[in-house]
């Protein structure tokens, strides 16, 4: 079976610091990957999706990067946190071809 | 317009309540509906899908939708308070897929 996994689950950082989410899934070849970011009370928020290594698309512009360096890792980073990077991220993945997403349990970022 | 709109709640029911929960959509493109279920801070989950209007029962739930409309709610019966969770409305279609903002709801016991 597939499973997701992200680490670290929770992440204190302080303005202006680096950021890197990792985000890795099992069970599975070649899989379309997604990252999410959810605010408090609001929707999920597509940032990045990939649909296969090195393959990265941007949804909205912003102070965040990806990066698929191995087929089942995805990885989401900042060079420089603001305060507004902070929310719920989540990891995703789906089959290619196919609608059904799969998330991963999140990590919570709070910047300082 | 949103794509996606759901009444955010909370919805509060009594254990054993039938719940209805509701959400439209925008684009007539959509061809796929999902509903997801989140638990407090954990990823959300898959819980129905349906890529056609009429209704779709697994269990406890039941998906219904209206195409003609762009309607789309999750019946869930006989409510137990581990429904208690945010439930995501999830349209899709032409490359495209829309997760709604989600509706909260709390069943007592």
């Amino acid at each position: 079976s597939q499973t997701i996994h992200q680490w670290p689950a929770t992440l204190v950082q302080p303005v202006g610091s680096p950021l890197s989410l990792e985000c890795t899934v099992e069970g599975t070849s070649n899989p379309n990957l997604y990252w999410y970011r959810q605010a408090a009370g609001r929707g999920l928020q597509l940032l990045f999706y990939s649909v296969g290594i090195g393959q990265i698309s941007s949804e909205v512009p912003q102070n965040l990067s990806a990066s698929r360096p191995q087929d089942r890792q995805f990885i989401l980073s900042s060079k420089k946190l603001l305060l507004s990077d902070s929310g719920f991220y989540l990891c995703a993945w789906s089959a290619g071809g196919t609608e059904t997403q799969y998330f991963g349990p999140g990590t919570r970022l709070l910047v300082l | 317009q949103k794509e996606v709109e759901q009444d955010p709640g909370p919805l509060s029911v009594p254990e054993g309540a039938i719940v209805s929960l509701n959400c439209t959509y925008s684009n007539s493109a959509f061809q796929y509906f999902m509903w997801y279920r989140q638990y407090s801070r954990k990823g959300p989950e898959l819980l129905m899908y349906t890529y056609s209007s009429g209704n779709k029962e697994d269990g406890r739930f039941t998906a219904q939708v209206d195409k003609s409309s762009k309607y789309i709610s999750l019946f869930i019966r006989d409510s137990q308070p581990s429904d208690s969770a945010t439930y995501l409305c999830v349209p899709g279609g032409g490359f495209k897929t829309i997760f709604g903002a989600g509706t909260r709801l709390f069943v007592k016991a």
